[in-house]
């Protein structure tokens, strides 16, 4: 276990609807990242948030969005959602930004599994 | 060209037998590589992480890194069963934090 949880675990809905994933980090972890990850794209990073601040973004679509709360948590907004969008999406957390090593251990949730019929 | 290079396999394997991993990247500026297992319905957890060139022991695993031929690789000795996931290399440059993922080879591991 690795102290990410992430809710919920199972997500059925339909096309143009819009959904909220969420994730707690480990306790006393300050980053939070989000992915996406599918049979032909691999895992893809989205974005990452550190103490409530955005830091980095990668392949997130204009239709998604996040924000991590004064409380460490963190939520993934999909909205007008499409056949394509069914994947599995992580939450991970690390400790900071990796300022010493340039790179932070990052722990994994276990993942929400959505499907857009 | 995509920026990390991951064959996904599937490689099978009986047990015992000594498992080779790989990855190719094509930015010279990755410097942090890591190698993360993903069990089936799971997240990933890191397995291995190495800074710059040369070797890393743990156990029965081994990650190597050549940066002049851009290639990493993950050795398993004396594979179980358990070793049966998904591996995924990922990879790091120092000032840009995100990291860069292999899609990840499956390996099955037969008793």
């Amino acid at each position: 276990d690795s102290g990410v949880t992430q809710t919920p675990k199972h997500l059925i809905t339909a096309t143009g609807q819009r959904v909220t994933l969420r994730c707690s980090p480990r306790s006393g972890d300050l980053s939070v990242y989000w992915y996406q990850q599918s049979l032909d794209q691999g895992l893809q990073f989205l974005i990452q948030y550190y103490n409530g601040e955005e830091r980095a973004k990668g392949n997130i679509l204009e239709r998604f969005s996040a924000q991590q709360f004064p409380d460490l948590h963190s939520e993934l907004n999909l909205s007008s959602l499409e056949l394509g969008d069914s994947a599995l999406y992580f939450c991970a957390s690390s400790v900071g930004l990796g300022l010493a090593t340039g790179v932070e251990t990052q722990y994994f949730g276990p993942g929400t599994r959505l499907l857009v019929l | 060209q995509k920026e990390v290079e991951q064959d996904p396999g599937p490689l099978s394997v009986p047990e015992g037998a000594i498992v080779s991993l790989n990855c190719t990247y094509s930015n010279s500026a990755f410097q942090y590589f890591m190698w993360y297992r993903q069990y089936s319905r799971k997240g990933p957890e890191l397995l291995m992480y190495t800074y710059s060139s040369g070797n890393k022991e743990d156990g029965r695993f081994t990650a190597q890194v050549d940066k002049s031929s851009k290639y990493i690789s993950l050795f398993i000795r004396d594979s179980q069963p358990s070793d049966s996931a998904t591996y995924l290399c990922a990879l790091g440059a120092g000032n840009n934090r995100k990291l860069i993922w292999g899609l990840g080879t499956s390996l099955a591991v037969n008793p």
